[in-house]
Parts: C-alpha cells; structure tokens; sequence
C-alpha cells in the first residue's frame, strides 16, 4: 500500500537560514510526489512535483527537493527561509488519480 | 485566471441538519475531488469524479455522505443528518487529465469550514 511520512510535526527555523522538511514515502510502484503548501485560510498551492526526469526538483519561491529512491525519500529544503514560508507544508504520493498526505508539517519562521 | 472556488467558505450547522457544499472547478477540467481534512491533519480522499461519472466513493465515510457531478461541472458535496464528527474543511480539487494521468497535478479550492453544533 502507498503511504507517505512526515517526520516533523513542526519546525522552526530563523529567517535566513536553511530549511529542511522530510518527507519518507512507501510505493509499490514508481511513485508520483509532490509538495504542496498551505497558508491559514488559503487553498492548497503546489510548490513542485516529481516527475522522473530528474532527481532534483526545483519549484517555486526557491524550494527545492530531492527524490532518492534507495532512501525513499523525498525531503524539501530552501537555502534560506522568508517570513512569508511560515506555513503548513504536506508531501503527496499520488497513486493512480487518488492524492495521498502526509499529516503536514508547519513551519515556523523566526525573526 | 479563475480557480478552483467553493461556496460557502464557512458553515455552521446543528446536529442532524443536512448540508450542501458547492464546488466550482476551473472550466474544462475533466476530474473532480473531494478531500475531507480534520483539524491538524492531512487532506483524506472522498470522492472522485470524471466528468459526470463517479468512478470512486470508497472514502466516504458513512452513508450520509452523498457527491453529485450531474453535468460534469458543478459538482456538489451533501451531507445528510450531520453529527460533530462531520466537523471538517471540505477541499474539492479539479485537474486537466482523466484517471491514471501520472504526475497530474490537482487544483485545490480554499475549502468549506464545516462546524457541527
């Protein structure tokens, strides 16, 4: 069965520095991944999708992430964090049509 | 560009009342989704439609629950008999391709705030 883990609940980071969410996936076949992101009272914004044709993936407002398929793992990281990052962060295993989440990660920007 | 829009944004019901959640998905887009997320958890799959057909319903989670797509458009979310545990954001969700289209990315409206009484 697909599955999808993210392994902190919250992070907090200072403003400026690297960010990194984790995100562990289980698939039985070639997964379809994504991050979306969800600020307070908006809808679900994708940030980037993993496609196959490369293991680095870049999205929008500088994150990026990349896909190891011998960790299963698809972490996202931003060089450096903005206020404006301070919000909830869930990673997706597509399986067929049907969107899998993780139970989301919120981030927390620091001053 | 228009998005995907719900109506309404927020609802307040009593225990046992039925409700009604609209879902406009962006024009031309062929699959349409319901996802129900409780608080501070993740999206949970509902429902699935492909223009007016649905072709799974295996996440609703009671027989109350009931999703109609009639013209392959509109879609609507109805609740029948809602209890607390129904308290939930309603996400519908709207993409270009059919089933099976890998890599397809789903638009999200901002969601109906459902609070039972």
């Amino acid at each position: 069965a697909q599955s999808v883990t993210q392994l902190d609940s919250h992070v907090s980071v200072s403003e400026g520095t690297p960010v990194l969410l984790r995100c562990n996936y289980s698939s039985s076949y070639s997964p379809s991944l994504f991050w979306y992101v969800q600020h307070p009272n908006k809808g679900l914004q994708l940030l980037l999708k993993y496609t196959s044709a490369a293991t680095l993936v870049k999205g929008i407002n500088g994150f990026e992430a990349e896909f190891k398929k011998s960790e299963t793992s698809f972490h996202l990281t931003k060089p450096s964090a903005h206020m404006s990052d301070a919000a909830e962060y869930f990673c997706v295993v597509s399986v067929d049509y049907k969107y899998i989440f993780g139970t989301g990660t919120r981030l927390k920007v620091l001053a | 560009g228009a998005g995907v829009s719900q109506s309404p944004r927020y609802k307040v019901a009593k225990r046992g009342q039925d409700v009604a959640l609209r879902c406009d998905p962006i024009s031309g887009h062929v699959s349409l989704f319901w996802y129900q997320q409780a608080l501070g958890q993740g999206p949970e799959f509902l429902t699935y439609f492909q223009n007016e057909a649905q072709l799974d319903k295996s996440g609703l989670p009671s027989d109350r629950f009931f999703a109609e797509r009639p013209e392959g458009s509109v879609s609507t979310l109805k609740i029948q008999r809602t209890q607390q545990e129904d308290s939930a954001v309603y996400l519908c969700a709207s993409s270009t391709r059919p089933s099976g289209g890998l890599y397809n990315e789903q638009f999200f409206g901002p969601g109906t705030r459902l609070t039972v009484l």
